[in-house]
């Protein structure tokens, strides 16, 4: 199984400072239909995930624009522009190239100072 | 409108089975396959499976095999997820996940299973 990486596991930023995660994965995620399969979603307290970036840099639909994803291969970034106070919650990359064998990080919990 | 509604929650026995069901609206349910996704009291997600609604095929997490079994009903638009031979270590919330060209967009709101003797 490809395994992900993420770091730091937890971060308290003050609103309005930037934040950045890394997820790391023990395989290239660089599938040879040219697509990278390297997702981040966010848990919010009681609530199932929601999808942030998928293919690495793509916002989902709805997503707000301080949410960025960067990356490629095996070294992946979700950085927060400007943290605000619904953005709190645990954070996952997941990799989807490796069927039937996707896997997420551990997660990075995220507070406000 | 769009959604996956999920069962209640339920408490079984170790070496019990389990039954979810995740029931589909809002969009034609043999356009999308569903994953099934799981999350340990404070821990974090664990991919089980994936079904196709539309053929019925799957595709289940090497951990699973042989203990999990995803089916689907199109005639009410729903996917179930069965997983017998309970022990502790299965008390979790179950989650269905639609996949739109590998978008997980829509999720159920989760089944919270208990295993407890």
């Amino acid at each position: 199984d490809i395994v992900m990486t993420q770091t730091p596991l937890s971060l308290s930023v003050t609103p309005g400072q930037p934040a950045s995660i890394s997820c790391k994965s023990s395989q290239s995620l660089l599938h040879s239909d040219g697509k990278t399969y390297l997702y981040w979603y966010l848990q919010k307290p009681g609530q199932p995930p929601q999808l942030l970036i998928y293919e690495v840099s793509n916002r989902f639909s709805g997503v707000p624009d301080r949410f960025s994803g960067s990356g490629s291969g095996t070294d992946f970034t979700l950085k927060i522009s400007r943290v605000e106070a619904e953005d709190v919650g645990v954070y996952y990359c997941m990799q989807s190239i490796q069927l039937p064998s996707i896997t997420f990080g551990q997660g990075t919990r995220l507070e406000i100072k | 409108q769009v959604q996956l509604v999920q069962s209640g929650a339920e408490v079984k026995k170790p070496g019990a089975s389990v039954k979810v069901s995740c029931k589909a609206s809002g969009y034609t349910f043999t356009s999308y396959y569903m994953h099934w996704v799981r999350q340990a009291p404070g821990q974090g997600l664990e991919w089980m499976g994936i079904i196709n609604p539309s053929g019925g095929s799957t595709s289940y997490a090497q951990k699973f095999q042989g203990r999990v079994t995803m089916t689907r009903d199109t005639s009410t638009s729903t996917v179930y997820m069965e997983l017998s031979s309970l022990r502790s270590e299965d008390t979790a919330v179950y989650y269905c996940a639609r996949d739109d060209s590998s978008c997980w967009g829509l999720w159920g709101r989760g089944t919270l299973v208990t295993v407890s003797s």
